[in-house]
């Protein structure tokens, strides 16, 4: 059973709009969430993450919101560049003592010029 | 240069044979990971250490065998594999658990494994 969900396997979008990558999960004991960039032929690089007591965290061109009663997070960047084109992560904390981190399947985003 | 050096990047091996991945971080963390990604597949952790110690197994085959010498170097040893088992094997480390869970680890490249 999946607990972490990114339901759309990719998005396109042009240069300077708005990216909005999705995440959904089950565990409602997660207590942060994480997100990681992935570039082919290279490792996962973390991004951004936010605790389960917040809605909202901002870093530059990059903002996560959380929904917890929906169960939900998003990835908004702002504006999108070519190089944000990459394979974007969700990643819940599982549990506070072991660090383990659930992985979602991941989402590929292409921004065009 | 990411910090975690993963060798070789890819590896073929025959279900017979017996190979050994090798992980090293000189960034002074802790604790280190092993994870899998199969094809069409999220990343799944394999193993957990902390100061050396294994903490976590994730139910994984006897045929992997994580080893941690120390807290800079992380192996997985692989023998008598098989053909699904071949995937792209993403080695981590972070200060500590702690801190990995809530600022992300640093991951290695990967080494791309194919058993034949």
């Amino acid at each position: 059973d999946q607990q972490v969900k990114q339901n759309s396997p990719s998005l396109s979008v042009q240069e300077g709009r708005i990216s909005i990558l999705n995440c959904d999960y089950t565990n409602s004991m997660f207590d942060y969430f994480l997100w990681y960039k992935k570039y082919p032929a290279e490792g996962p690089t973390f991004l951004i993450s936010i605790s389960s007591i917040k809605d909202k965290n901002e870093d530059g061109r990059f903002t996560v919101f959380l929904n917890k009663s929906a169960k939900h997070l998003s990835l908004h960047i702002v504006p999108s560049q070519p190089g944000d084109s990459a394979v974007y992560f969700c990643a819940p904390r599982g549990s506070s003592n072991t660090g383990k981190l659930i992985f979602g399947q991941g989402t590929t985003l292409q921004v065009k010029p | 240069e990411t910090g975690v050096t993963q060798t070789p990047r890819h590896l073929v091996m025959g279900m017979t044979n017996k190979k050994s991945l090798k992980c090293e971080q000189h960034l002074g963390h802790n604790a280190m990971y092993w994870y899998k990604q199969s094809a069409k597949k999220p990343l799944e952790l394999m193993f957990v250490y902390n100061f050396k110690e294994q903490t976590e197994n994730n139910s994984v085959p006897s045929r992997f065998s994580p080893e941690c010498p120390n807290s800079s170097h992380l192996f997985l040893h692989l023998h008598t594999l098989q053909p699904e088992d071949s995937a792209l094997y993403l080695c981590a480390s972070s200060q500590d658990l702690a801190v990995g869970g809530i600022y992300g680890y640093t991951f290695g490249s990967g080494t791309r494994l194919t058993v034949v």
